[in-house]
């Protein structure tokens, strides 16, 4: 199957700092990836939809200007979450879909924030 | 809209008994339907999939059936191990471009020896 990896996989940071996630596609392109953001023992939820040379699409509640995307070739998105703050630690999942019919999508390992 | 409810856990077993997990969709259209499964501080890996209606998914000892007439793709293994302690997602996606997944909220198993 598709691999898809994300670097790091954890981080820790001082408030305030910024942060950039990297999600690759390491065998297929991805015109598309997706960023979820998981909190302890809770489900997935999706941010925005990163697409390849356009503005990423986010979800209704998250701050475009927070959580920077930027989708820049076709196996490479990037995450940056700006100053960012203790209520910002989570685990930062991005995933992309294969190119089957049955939209099969690929995730990545995951990132762990913590903001100190 | 899409939407997927799974049975909430947590869920405990005894090795070797049999599992099943619940889960129903809202959809329209004919989704594509998932069960993915996340390891203790791990991503998410495709544990099994069915892209319509009727057929089964199946992947080291899990099944699941596509049933469109109770809308359903419920998680099953006959003989549950320690190793298989995770959380399941059910997950599904329209058929129609790339679009994301919609979970459920995720079922907590541990199986206890």
């Amino acid at each position: 199957g598709a691999v898809v990896s994300q670097h790091p996989s954890r981080v820790i940071c001082k408030s305030g700092t910024s942060v950039k996630i990297e999600c690759r596609s390491l065998d297929f392109q991805a015109t598309t990836m997706f960023w979820y953001r998981q909190f302890p023992k809770q489900s997935l939820m999706l941010m925005a939809t990163s697409n390849e040379g356009s503005k990423a699409t986010y979800e209704q509640g998250v701050e475009k200007d927070k959580f920077l995307i930027n989708h820049a070739s076709l196996t490479l998105s990037t995450l940056t979450v700006t100053s960012a703050h203790p209520e910002d630690s989570s685990f930062y999942i991005c995933s992309a879909p294969g190119l089957a019919s049955d939209n099969e999508q690929f995730f990545g390992p995951g990132t762990r924030l913590t903001v100190l | 809209g899409n939407s997927v409810t799974q049975m909430e856990g947590p869920v405990t077993l005894s090795e070797e008994a049999f599992l099943t997990i619940n889960c129903t969709y809202t959809a329209t259209g004919y989704p594509s339907l998932f069960w993915y499964v996340q390891y203790p501080g791990e991503g998410l890996q495709l544990l099994l999939k069915a892209t319509k209606a009727d057929d089964k998914g199946s992947n080291k000892g899990f099944e699941a059936t596509y049933r469109k007439e109770t809308t359903s793709f419920h998680l099953e293994k006959g003989s549950v191990q320690v190793s298989d302690s995770a959380v399941y997602f059910c997950a599904l996606t329209p058929n129609s471009g790339n679009t994301p997944l919609v979970f459920g909220k995720g079922t907590r198993l541990s199986v206890i020896a």
